[in-house]
């Protein structure tokens, strides 16, 4: 089984912090996604990387950043937080080959809240 | 550009009910992925079902079946008989052959709440 994981599931953090998510798989996957989720939005893409050291922005990139030093690791960054980046953030991987190409699998989520 | 339309916000069954959640997308793209995800109030996407765009056959698992119809861009999630646990928000997903890193469209979400 396909396997993401989250560094938290809650995060509580004060205005201009800079504040880490961190996002493992276990499957050897070559795409991660980082996701924010907010009620009446859907799920919108902040970036996402198909390979190591490479990136790519998404919907809504702005305030944030991320780092993919690892295959199976990928880091979202919130250089300051603010108050409207309080929301749910999720990771997905997927992978490029050919049995299972596009689809998603997502972690469990970390609920951060920004005061 | 694609384009996945949820248009139930909610809906509310009681157990034991039958019920169908829409989904219709839009793609210029001959050759794509439509997916199902559950999302349970613990918050983590599940996913549920993966088809691609050659294949229309109607698929079945357990209480859950998909309907496929191309020619009308829909792909529709049936719950037979519904349990309490059913109880989520479901979003319908669209994935295309030039889409870069393979990324995700998101239709808005269905949230289903299924009473005793």
């Amino acid at each position: 089984d396909v396997k993401v994981t989250q560094s938290s599931r809650y995060l509580v953090k004060r205005t201009g912090e800079k504040v880490f998510l961190e996002c493992v798989q276990d499957m050897d996957h070559e795409n991660m996604f980082w996701y924010r989720q907010d009620p009446g939005l859907g799920l919108r893409l902040i970036y996402f990387s198909y390979d190591v050291k490479m990136k790519e922005k998404g919907d809504i990139p702005e305030g944030y950043s991320v780092s993919r030093e690892k295959k199976e690791r990928f880091s979202l960054i919130l250089e300051s937080a603010s108050t409207n980046q309080t929301s749910m953030y999720l990771c997905a991987s997927s992978s490029s080959g050919d049995r299972d190409t596009d689809t998603q699998y997502f972690g469990p989520g970390t609920r951060l809240t920004v005061l | 550009a694609q384009k996945v339309t949820q248009a139930q916000t909610e809906i509310s069954v009681v157990e034991k009910e039958d019920v169908t959640l829409d989904c219709v997308y839009e793609t210029r793209d001959t050759t794509y992925y439509l997916f199902w995800y559950k999302q349970p109030p613990s918050g983590e996407l599940v996913f549920l079902i993966r088809r691609n765009s050659f294949d229309e056959q109607n698929e079945i698992s357990g209480r859950y079946s998909w309907n496929f119809q191309k020619s009308t861009s829909s792909f529709n999630f049936t719950i037979t008989a519904s349990q309490v646990v059913d109880s989520a928000v479901y979003f319908c997903a669209l994935s295309g052959i030039n889409n870069a890193g393979n990324m995700l469209t998101f239709g808005g979400g269905t949230r289903l709440m299924v009473k005793p």
